[in-house]
Formats: structure tokens, sequence, C-alpha cells
């Protein structure tokens, strides 16, 4: 198991709800990415971490999403008080130690929320 | 906000026949990926191109980044079923590498 690993793979909410999406990075990698993903279509950067560096969230759409890093390993998105557009899939995926080249990104396959 | 245009957005061709998709920008970019995604699954990097002017083949995938970096083409040559998925471009701004902006996405059927 050495991929990236997101859990759960599927979650259907009810609106106003709040919900908790885990992302299991490659280990050793340091760089960690949330991304939304709306029917099918290109990906919406949300978050970034790198190492202990201070996260950059200048993707988060509003201020019901957060996410946190913990000891530079594990990630969990939270989404409060769902709205239904909030239904995508999201993604997770991590990179090695970010540097002036553009390091490849391995995805995890990804939570599919629905929200109703 | 950086924008990556794909085109075009969707593509069935025959077995066979060749194939080239789009990415295009305003502004440059000091790398760009491309990324193929199948249903249920991550998208899977297929190359990285950071010189302008690049061509990058792979097997019957050739990609090109054009002299300006503000925009890039993949073509395909006799496209097999296995071909079929969502492609997506990806960009580095300058100073940057870690932060991608991602293209809106081509997708790509290919049948027997």
């Amino acid at each position: 198991g050495a991929g990236v690993s997101q859990s759960p793979s599927n979650k259907v909410t009810e609106k106003g709800k709040d919900v908790e999406l885990r992302c299991d990075p490659i280990s050793g990698h340091t760089a960690l990415y949330w991304y939304r993903q709306s029917l099918g279509q290109g990906l919406e950067f949300l978050i970034y971490f790198q190492g202990n560096s201070a996260p950059d969230k200048s993707g988060l759409p509003s201020d019901r999403f957060s996410a946190e890093r913990t000891g530079g390993s594990v990630s969990t998105l939270t989404i409060q008080r769902t709205q239904q557009e909030d239904s995508a899939v999201y993604l997770c995926a991590s990179s090695p130690v970010a540097g002036g080249i553009l390091q490849t990104q391995y995805f995890g396959p990804g939570t599919r929320l629905l929200v109703l | 906000t950086q924008l990556l245009e794909q085109s075009p957005q969707f593509l069935s061709i025959q077995e066979g026949e060749n194939l080239t998709v789009y990415c295009n920008s305003s502004s440059v970019f000091s790398s760009l990926q491309w990324y193929r995604q199948e249903p249920g699954e991550g998208p899977v990097l297929l190359v990285t191109v950071v010189t302008g002017g690049e061509v990058k083949k792979l097997k019957r995938l050739t990609f090109q980044f054009g002299d300006a970096r503000k925009d890039s083409s993949l073509h395909i040559t006799a496209a097999q079923p296995g071909d079929t998925g969502l492609y997506l471009c990806a960009g580095a701004a300058t100073g940057t590498a870690s932060k991608l902006t991602f293209g809106t996405g081509t997708r790509l059927q290919v049948t027997l």
C-alpha cells in the first residue's frame, strides 16, 4: 500500500451537517494538497501543506472549509454546515519535498461527497 | 487568477484515428504537466515540460510546450480504447512550483 489513500470513498450527508474527509499521503512525502473536482471537470485547488510551514489556504472557498495536517502526515479536510453546492469529488495528493522544479503529485482515488 | 482552457471539451473518435488536445492560457507558466484520469481514480501524471518549445514523446503521445510557455498540446497517434479518459493539463506559475492550476479537462472516448 504505497499510494495515497483517502477515506471514506463515498459520503452522503444531509445539508447542514459537518463532514470530515481523511487523506493518508505517501510515507516520506512532505507536501500534501487538497483539490475539489466537480462533475468530471478540472481540479480546483483548495489548500497546500509543506512540512512545518504555514499552509497555503488561498483556495478554500469559504470559512466553512478547513484542513489540518497532524504530525506532518495524515490530513483531514472538514466542511462545516454542508451545502448542496459542496457536492463534488475531493482529491488529495502528495509529493516529495517541493523545490524549484515542479514535483510529481501522486493522487488518491478521492472521496465522493453528495449533500442532499 | 491564472486560467487554463482546454479544447475540445469532449472528443469521441474511433480506434486508429489521430487527435490533438490543446491547453491555452494568457499567463506564462514555468512548467506544465499533463495528467490522465480514469473513472473512480485520481489523475496520473503523464509528462512534465519545463522549457519553451520543448517536445516530449511517450509512445504514441507527443507533448509540446509553447515557445512563450503559455500553451501546450497533446497529440495522440493511432488512438486505442485504452487511451479513453479525462486529460488534464496543469501549470505552475513562476515561483510557485508546487501550486498547480489545472485546466478545464478534455474527455476522450475511443471506440472500436
